[in-house]
């Protein structure tokens, strides 16, 4: 059974620093990745998507890395404002219906 | 619509009555999924729509739980004789056709609450 655990589950920096999300995975065999950023009392917002034949993607301040044979993914966050503050979510797919998420690392950027 | 629509967004309710949650996808995807998320936890998949029907159900926790999508659009979430443990955000998400490599778009949930 595919199991998805994130450290750290709280992170506190202050404004300006850049930080590491780490998400692990015991299975290998996925189709693709995906980091989610979820505020309190809302849905879900994708923010990457990895497939599982891509190293890394890049949005704006993020970029996400996946080494899929050692079942890990980071998300970098450049430069962090008090906005991202947050709960981040990795989501592993390996196929239509089996998504599998971590319980997120809840992130506060302080001003 | 522009985004996935859920409603209510939040439900009180006592033990034992019943319960619809509705979701409205992204007009012309052809893919819904429901998931359920407790507090301090990740979603966990209920049930897929791939158009009309249910393509997987087997994350829906027992027969207390059912789905319907009768027109491959608007989707109902119904729990029968509600449980305290039922309390979560019900979570909808939807994407153009169901493909692997599609990004899923989620709702802002129903918070459920069985008192």
């Amino acid at each position: 059974k595919q199991e998805v655990t994130q450290i750290p589950a709280a992170l506190s920096v202050p404004e300006g620093e850049n930080l590491v999300l780490n998400c692990s995975f015991t299975d290998s065999a996925i189709y693709n990745l995906q980091w989610f950023r979820q505020d309190p009392g809302k849905g879900l917002t994708s923010l990457l998507l990895i497939q599982s034949s891509q190293r890394e993607q890049t949005s704006g301040r993020l970029n996400a890395s996946l080494d899929k044979s050692s079942g890990r993914s980071t998300l970098y966050i450049a430069a962090s404002q008090p906005g991202d503050s947050a709960t981040y979510l990795c989501a592993v797919r390996r196929n239509n219906n089996d998504m599998r998420f971590g319980a997120g690392t809840r992130l506060t950027v302080k001003p | 619509g522009a985004g996935v629509s859920q409603t209510p967004s939040n439900k009180v309710t006592e033990k034992g009555k019943y319960v619809e949650l509705r979701c409205d996808p992204i007009s012309g995807h052809t893919a819904l999924y429901w998931y359920r998320q407790s507090l301090g936890q990740g979603p966990e998949f209920l049930i897929y729509f791939q158009g009309t029907g249910a393509a997987d159900d087997s994350g829906l926790p027992n027969d207390r739980f059912f789905a319907v999508r009768p027109e491959g659009s608007v989707s109902t979430l119904k729990i029968q004789r509600t449980e305290r443990g039922d309390s979560a955000v019900y979570l909808c998400a939807s994407s153009p056709g169901g493909r692997i490599g599609e990004k899923l778009f989620f709702g802002s949930g129903t918070q459920l609450s069985v008192l």
